[in-house]
């Protein structure tokens, strides 16, 4: 497809339970990010890969977060022993860095639900 | 402390009526961007203004870049109920893309 695609949709898991959430940026966009979004907010930044640099991890909330990008492409978000305070959408998103802009494409994301 | 401040948090008016969101800053921004988010639905970027003191108008939003480039605005003529949804700014300061908590508008006929 010629969007950012993320699966699945929607994630229903049992706290401590570990989670995977997968990311397919558009092809050729060496940039792609993760952010975090409860309900009605604006997006937390979690991690930004761009090309083979080393990732920005900064903005994971804990240990237990990690993503890795394969190939320079696909990524996943891991979250091991889920909260339910991990309960809310994920987004990701991709760019094609250009010198004077970073306009970022976004997938609709995947609603996680921790009980 | 966000780095980009946007106000205000929430914004309900009627059909018809003008409003303007703003978004601020105390950092220097090569360029601001401005996106639109409905429910369920992944962000959509709606402008990109890049030069201190510029202007751009997409049908009934005019957008502004601050002169010094440290904030922007969103101005929205007559506003329609199909302009419900949270608006969010978002700027580069480095490498990463970081978003303002966002503004949601609901527009009732």
């Amino acid at each position: 497809g010629a969007g950012v695609s993320q699966s699945p949709s929607n994630k229903v898991t049992e706290k401590g339970k570990d989670v995977e959430l997968r990311c397919d940026p558009i092809s050729g966009h060496t940039a792609l990010y993760w952010y975090r979004q409860s309900l009605g907010q604006g997006l937390e930044f979690l991690i930004y890969f761009q090309g083979n640099s080393a990732p920005d991890k900064s903005g994971l909330p804990s240990d237990r977060f990690s993503a890795e990008r394969t190939g320079g492409s696909v990524s996943t978000l891991t979250i091991q022993r889920t909260q339910q305070e991990d309960s809310a959408v994920y987004l990701c998103a991709s760019s094609s860095r250009t010198l004077m802009n970073t306009e970022a494409f976004f997938g609709q994301g995947t609603r996680l639900t921790v009980v | 402390t966000q780095l980009l401040e946007q106000s205000p948090q929430f914004l309900s008016i009627q059909e018809g009526e003008n409003l303007t969101v703003y978004c601020n800053s105390s950092s220097v921004f090569s360029s601001l961007q401005w996106y639109r988010q409905e429910p369920g639905e992944g962000p959509v970027l709606l402008v990109t203004v890049v030069t201190g003191g510029e202007v751009k108008k997409l049908k009934r939003l005019t957008f502004q870049f601050g002169d010094a480039r440290k904030d922007s605005s969103l101005h929205i003529t007559a506003a329609q109920p199909g302009d419900t949804g949270l608006y969010l700014c978002a700027g580069a300061p480095g490498n990463k893309l970081v978003f303002g908590a966002g503004t949601i508008l609901r527009v009732k006929s």
